[in-house]
This record gives structure tokens, C-alpha cells and sequence, in this order.
């Protein structure tokens, strides 16, 4: 199957600072990457979807403007939490589907830990 | 409601052992159907895509039935290593083909 990758994959921040994390898809090109999120014992949620080149869609709830995504290219999204809280704290996931595939395939996730 | 529904686990089970978990969702207008398989702190996995006429795959074997909106996942000869998170998954309905997750049930298989 494809591989998508996220770095970086753990980080400990202080609040109020921004931290982003990036999603690579490493052997195809991936026109749609979906941000989830996961809380401890919950389900993954969708945050927001993006296409390359074009405004990421948001979920309802999700703030846009603390939750930054940018999808410059077929191969690499990243997602900016801005001025991070304790309540951030999460494990983020990202996932990538290419034109050729009805699949996502999942990245390994990045964990934020915000103090 | 939650729009998919799982019993939360945990699940203890012996090596050997058959294991059934079962799943619900609310969207009736949803179209594709999914096991994934989560291990502790790392992403899901896909373990099956699930359709209206069943499917099996070595030991795991799936059924769907729209009527009831109910899904399932069946596990035969349980192995240590089958022990994980299991997560049902559907698809948005209409227009949306975003995945929406079940809180997944937990399965612990004990030597």
C-alpha cells in the first residue's frame, strides 16, 4: 500500500506557542489529506479536509484560524495549531487519498502535548 | 446519538477463541463500510472493507446489513497478536465521503 508519513512525531510545547506538523504521502500523489484528531479513549474526528491547492474544508466546530492548513502540493500538507493550549493536547492524525485510490491511507500520527 | 455506535470493550478472550463484535450507524444514506484495526498509540489500520453480501478474509469475516444499519466483524482462532482496537467505520453519505469512526472495541486475547 501507499506510505504516509508525519513528522514530527511526538512534541512538548509550552503554552501559547504554535506548532506544525507536516504529512508527506512518499510514493503517490495525494490530491485529498484529511487532518483527524483523537482524544484518549475517544474516536478519531475529522478536522478538516484539503485538496491541493484550493482552502481546506473545515468540520463544524474546528476553528480555521487556530487550526492552519495549508496543502501546497500533491505530496505534503501541513497542519499550524496556533497558540497552542493544554486543551490541544491530542493525537493528530493525518490521512492521504491519490486519484488512483478509493482508500486513505494513514499517517503514524504526531502526539501534542501542550504544557 | 453517536453516529456509529460500539460496544467499548473490553473484550477478553482465550488464544483459540471465536469473537464477534457487532456495530450500528445512523446515517442511512451512508454507502461504504469499514474495519479498521488501531494498536495502542498508533494510526488505524484497514482491516477490511465490508459489503452487503458478506466477506471473509483468512479468520476475519464481515457482514453488513443495511436494513438494520448493523455491521459486523467476525474472528476465528483468535492469536495474541489480533489483540488491539477495532474500529467501525463508515463513509458521510451524499455528497461527503469523509470517514466517520466508531470509539472502537477493545479485544484482549490472553495466552
Amino acid at each position: 500500500g501507499a506510505v504516509v508519513s508525519q513528522h514530527p512525531s511526538w512534541v512538548i510545547c509550552k503554552s501559547g506557542t504554535s506548532v506544525k506538523i507536516e504529512c508527506r504521502s512518499l510514493d503517490f500523489q495525494a490530491t485529498t489529506m484529511f487532518w483527524y484528531r483523537q482524544f484518549p479513549k475517544q474516536s478519531l474526528m475529522l478536522m478538516a479536509t484539503s485538496n491541493e491547492g484550493s482552502k481546506a474544508t473545515y468540520e463544524q466546530g474546528v476553528e480555521k484560524d487556530k487550526f492552519l492548513i495549508n496543502h501546497a502540493s500533491l505530496t505534503l500538507s501541513t497542519l499550524t495549531v496556533t497558540s497552542a493550549h493544554p486543551e490541544d493536547s491530542s493525537f493528530y492524525i493525518c490521512s492521504a487519498r491519490g486519484t488512483n485510490y478509493n482508500e486513505q491511507f494513514f499517517g503514524p500520527g504526531t502526539r501534542l502535548t501542550v504544557l | 446519538r453517536k453516529e456509529v455506535e460500539q460496544d467499548p470493550g473490553p473484550f477478553n478472550v482465550p488464544e483459540g477463541a471465536t469473537v464477534a463484535f457487532n456495530c450500528t450507524y445512523s446515517n442511512s444514506a451512508s454507502q461504504s463500510f469499514f474495519w479498521y484495526r488501531q494498536d495502542c498509540r498508533k494510526e488505524p489500520k484497514l482491516l477490511m472493507s465490508v459489503y452487503s453480501s458478506g466477506n471473509e478474509d483468512g479468520r476475519f469475516t464481515a457482514q453488513l446489513n443495511r436494513a438494520s444499519q448493523y455491521i459486523s466483524l467476525l474472528i476465528r482462532d483468535s492469536k495474541l497478536s489480533d489483540s488491539a482496537t477495532y474500529l467501525c467505520v463508515v463513509t458521510g453519505g451524499g455528497a461527503t465521503n469523509k470517514l466517520i469512526f466508531g470509539t472502537g472495541t477493545l479485544l484482549a486475547v490472553q495466552p
